[in-house]
């Protein structure tokens, strides 16, 4: 089946700089990749998503690349802010008969000192 | 705004228990998901559902069982709850069968089995 895997676990970096995190998926099929963001015991939130007709994506500070001959994606975050800190999650859908269900990488936290 | 409730934020129960998490979402969605939040391991899907008394087993369903007797409502439940299941709990709901569509999480239940 499907595997995401993220890296990397932990980033941090300081107000200002710029925050890449990567992700690779193993099924080619795959055609929908969302990024969430989680705060502190909150859920999980959409932030941005790209699909695999596209090879970038920009929402104001934060983009999302693909690339599908080497089955990765990336999320760049500009001129971070203490208030990007959370814990970030790539997916990739799995087709499966007709429905398809998100696979998740293990997640980065990303910590931006002011 | 799509809503995704989770009633109960915080639990603590004992080994042996059974234990129900219920999830309510107000927007309609034919999709609902149970997923489970451990460090390290990201989002693993339990049990999702894309209709009225369907379900389906995901990565890890072992151990729980589900029930969707309405449109609005998921319930999770562990027959007999072991310190193992002590976890995070995020429920889930997207509109439709046909893939790329937002996955809304709710705020996560925090189970702790003694």
């Amino acid at each position: 089946g499907e595997n995401v895997e993220q890296h990397p676990s932990t980033l941090s970096v300081q107000e200002g700089d710029s925050a890449v995190i990567k992700c690779t998926y193993s099924d080619s099929a795959s055609n929908y990749f969302p990024w969430y963001k989680q705060e502190l015991g909150k859920g999980p939130q959409l932030i941005i998503d790209i699909r695999s007709n596209v090879g970038e994506k920009k929402d104001q500070r934060i983009a999302v690349t693909l690339n599908k001959t080497a089955k990765h994606f990336s999320l760049h975050i500009t001129e971070t802010q203490p208030e990007d800190s959370a814990v970030y999650f790539c997916a990739a859908t799995l087709m499966n008969t007709g429905f398809q269900k998100l696979v998740f990488g293990t997640g980065t936290r990303l910590l931006v000192s002011p | 705004d799509v809503k995704v409730t989770q009633s109960s934020r915080y639990l603590v129960k004992r080994t042996g228990e059974k234990v129900f998490l219920e999830c309510v979402q107000d927007m309609d969605h034919e999709n609902m998901f149970w997923y489970r939040q451990d460090p390290g391991l990201g989002l693993r899907l339990i049990y999702f559902s894309y209709d009225v008394k369907m379900k389906e087993k995901g990565d890890i369903p072992e151990g729980y069982s589900v029930s969707r007797e309405k449109k609005e409502r998921f319930s999770l439940i562990l027959e007999s709850a072991s310190t193992n299941q002590t976890s995070m709990y995020l429920c889930a709901s997207s509109l439709s069968t046909g893939g790329q569509n937002t996955i809304y999480f709710g705020e996560g239940s925090w189970l702790t089995v003694v």
